[in-house]
């Protein structure tokens, strides 16, 4: 268990709603990610964190936004929920032990789009 | 840019069977692999990594790969099924430096049949 908590765990909303999802560590490790879930296409990032304010997009960052005001929480913004972002959305920690930079992650965020 | 194919996206084999999970990367810089596990309604778990260390890695549960640099793959194997290997399974990919960013597979089901 790498310390690792998303909120909620399952939401339900209609399209064109803000939604925001939250993922704490306990570590106070650097790296973070969000990915989503989808059949057919395994884990996809969304976006990642290096840092406090410090952000970047992945292959799929298009419709989300997030942010890192603490090194302990990274947000992830849908600013108009669209059915295309209903999938299940991991937040994973990169834990530096080298040589190694194994990722860990969430129980995961079951989001659906009416 | 990196990529992983998983061949197969359904696996079925018999209690006590060899299991088979294959997986083939591309990558343009030395690569760190991974084999995540997904069972039903949970989170990923790793269960091995390859890091440029031994070209044969041992997991959790039984499970072993071999980094095969000239065929490009990394293979997952068991010599014996159990019914509680039931699960997806992913294979993913990232750079060996930089963000750490993981590329995954599209995921491979396992069935086990008593």
């Amino acid at each position: 268990d790498a310390g690792i908590t998303q909120s909620p765990r399952h939401k339900v909303t209609e399209t064109g709603t803000p939604v925001t999802l939250r993922c704490h560590q306990t570590e106070n490790h650097r790296y973070m990610y969000w990915y989503r879930q989808d059949p057919g296409h395994g884990l996809r990032l969304i976006h990642y964190s290096y840092g406090v304010k410090d952000t970047d997009k992945g292959e799929v960052s298009d419709g989300y936004s997030v942010s890192r005001s603490k090194t302990e929480d990274f947000l992830l913004t849908l600013e108009s929920a669209t059915s295309s972002q209903t999938s299940v959305y991991f937040c994973a920690i990169r834990v530096d032990r080298e040589p190694y930079n194994e990722q860990f992650f969430g129980p995961g965020t079951r989001l659906t789009v009416l | 840019a990196q990529s992983v194919t998983q061949l197969g996206s359904h696996v079925s084999v018999s209690e006590g069977a060899l299991v088979l999970l294959r997986c083939n990367y591309s990558s343009s810089v030395p690569p760190y692999l991974f084999w995540y596990v997904q069972y039903p309604n949970q989170g990923l778990q790793l269960l091995l990594k390859y890091t440029s260390a031994a070209t044969l890695v041992k997991g959790i549960n039984g499970f072993e790969a071999e980094f095969k640099k000239s065929e490009t793959s990394f293979h997952l194997t068991k010599p014996s099924a159990h019914m509680s290997d039931a699960a997806e399974y992913f294979c993913a990919v990232s750079d060996a430096f930089g963000s750490g960013k993981l590329i995954f597979g599209q995921g491979t089901t396992l069935q086990v049949k008593p």
